[in-house]
């Protein structure tokens, strides 16, 4: 059972470069998430969905866009990344009572 | 600003000691969860509280929350070197949905 999986785990991109990441989880689960995790600022919430079709901001959106066409994938965009947007990114997936499984995390570097 | 506030922000006590980590936040909740993280690795579901519940135990974990104070606590007893992690409580917001919401953790080191 693999849970939440990430790809890619390490991504160097340049400044206006754009790229995706991709959160598949094979639990069955209605919701997923989106987070951010910068060094003494914990997690940030950027996108979350609460089924498949819908996509919701979170805390920090501004600079990401998600879809969710399938109820086990929930991808992340940056359209023109920023040095701002270097950070490490988790997916995340919850039950009904709103327990969360997280991915591994992908650590993304912008020059 | 985040929802939830830990303090401490970083805690270092002996193995067998027992580690107590609070847990601030600000607007009404569904429940209260509290998660670890190892070093370089995902985070990790420990407990979780619902807002009608005021103490709840798994194994050496304890969790208070007094929704009156909009506070919560997680007490480890009798810790060991293994349970070096960080500790982030989330808030789950009465907004519908589940809107999740991270502090920005406890970092906990349980010497040998």
């Amino acid at each position: 059972n693999a849970g939440v999986t990430q790809t890619p785990k390490f991504r160097v991109l340049k400044t206006g470069q754009s790229m995706t990441l991709l959160c598949a989880q094979d639990m069955n689960h209605e919701y997923m998430y989106w987070y951010r995790q910068d060094p003494g600022m914990g997690l940030r919430l950027i996108h979350y969905s609460v089924g498949e079709g819908t996509t919701a901001k979170g805390e920090v959106p501004d600079g990401y866009n998600v879809s969710r066409l399938k109820k086990q994938n929930f991808l992340l965009g940056l359209e023109s990344a920023a040095p701002s947007q270097t950070s490490v990114y988790f997916c995340a997936s919850s039950t009904t009572t709103g327990e969360l499984f997280f991915g591994e995390g992908s650590r993304l570097t912008v020059l | 600003s985040q929802q939830g506030e830990e303090d401490p922000q970083a805690l270092s006590i002996q193995e067998g000691e027992n580690a107590t980590m609070n847990c601030s936040y600000k607007t009404s909740i569904n429940n209260l969860q509290w998660y670890r993280q190892n070093s370089g690795r995902g985070l990790v579901h420990l407990i979780l509280i619902r807002s009608n519940e005021r103490e709840k135990h798994s194994g050496r974990l304890r969790v208070t929350l007094d929704t009156s104070k909009k506070s919560s606590s997680l007490l480890i007893t009798a810790s060991r070197a293994a349970d070096t992690a960080s500790y982030f409580c989330a808030t789950v917001l009465n907004t519908g949905g589940f809107k999740t919401i991270f502090g920005a953790g406890t970092r906990l080191f349980v010497k040998a």
